[in-house]
């Protein structure tokens, strides 16, 4: 079954450090999305992203993040200068989107098992 | 008032029990609806779309409440594999792109 991978698995910064967490969407999917999650908090919508264009965006995704589909396989979120508050769970998902009342249902999003960043 | 509340548990569940749980969400113009499942530290995975008849699957049944703006999840035959927290998620659209808005999730423990 295809399934959204995401790299490294674990990542360790020091504060002000630019990172970058690397998503591998499914193949023949069409829209892409970072979600984040605090230790023990919720889910948190972060950015959707679609034909090479930000859709929508939280308020949570200032100006310190951005988004890039550099090739056709991976989608990227950079932190351009880490904070210790960005320590938390970086999910990346996809999903499928078949405007069809006869389609099966794809407007699911399937995510990856996500990157653990810890800001020191 | 949260977007989308659910009760936190821990529901401690015996073996081949029913458990049940709700959850709110304050945005009347929502259009999608499902259950999410997440083990500890693990990215959540979708358990089913919820769907306005009501839907069930095997021992999963999921029911929304537009009146009322609360959706259901009921479990039957609780195994100790169903032991994780459950995610109730809303979308303001079917349409691909939209943000998912995520509860905090309801914990459930299924003991021997």
């Amino acid at each position: 079954e295809p399934e959204v991978t995401q790299t490294p698995s674990h990542q360790v910064t020091q504060m002000g450090q630019e990172v970058i967490l690397r998503c591998v969407p499914i193949s023949n999917h069409l829209y892409f999305y970072w979600y984040r999650q605090i230790l023990g908090q919720k889910v948190e919508f972060l950015v959707s992203f679609y034909n090479n264009e930000i859709s929508e965006k939280s308020e949570i995704f200032d100006d310190q993040f951005s988004v890039e589909r550099p090739d056709g396989s991976n989608f990227t979120l950079k932190i351009r200068s880490t904070k210790l508050e960005d320590s938390a769970m970086y999910f990346c998902a996809s999903s499928l989107w078949v405007n069809s009342s006869e389609a099966p249902r794809t407007d699911t999003q399937y995510f990856g098992p996500g990157t653990r960043l810890t800001v020191l | 008032r949260k977007e989308v509340e659910q009760d936190p548990g821990p529901f401690n569940v015996p073996e081949g029990a029913t458990v049940a749980f709700n959850c709110t969400y304050s945005n009347s113009a929502s259009q999608s609806f499902f259950w999410y499942r997440q083990d500890c530290r693990k990215e959540p995975k979708l358990l089913m779309s919820v769907y306005s008849s009501g839907n069930e699957d095997g021992r999963f049944t999921a029911q929304l409440n537009r009146a009322s703006q609360y959706i259901s999840l009921l479990i039957r035959d609780s195994k100790l594999s169903d032991s994780a927290t459950y995610l109730c998620v809303v979308c303001k659209s079917r349409a691909a792109g939209n943000k998912l808005t995520f509860g905090g999730g309801t914990r459930v423990l299924v003991k021997p």
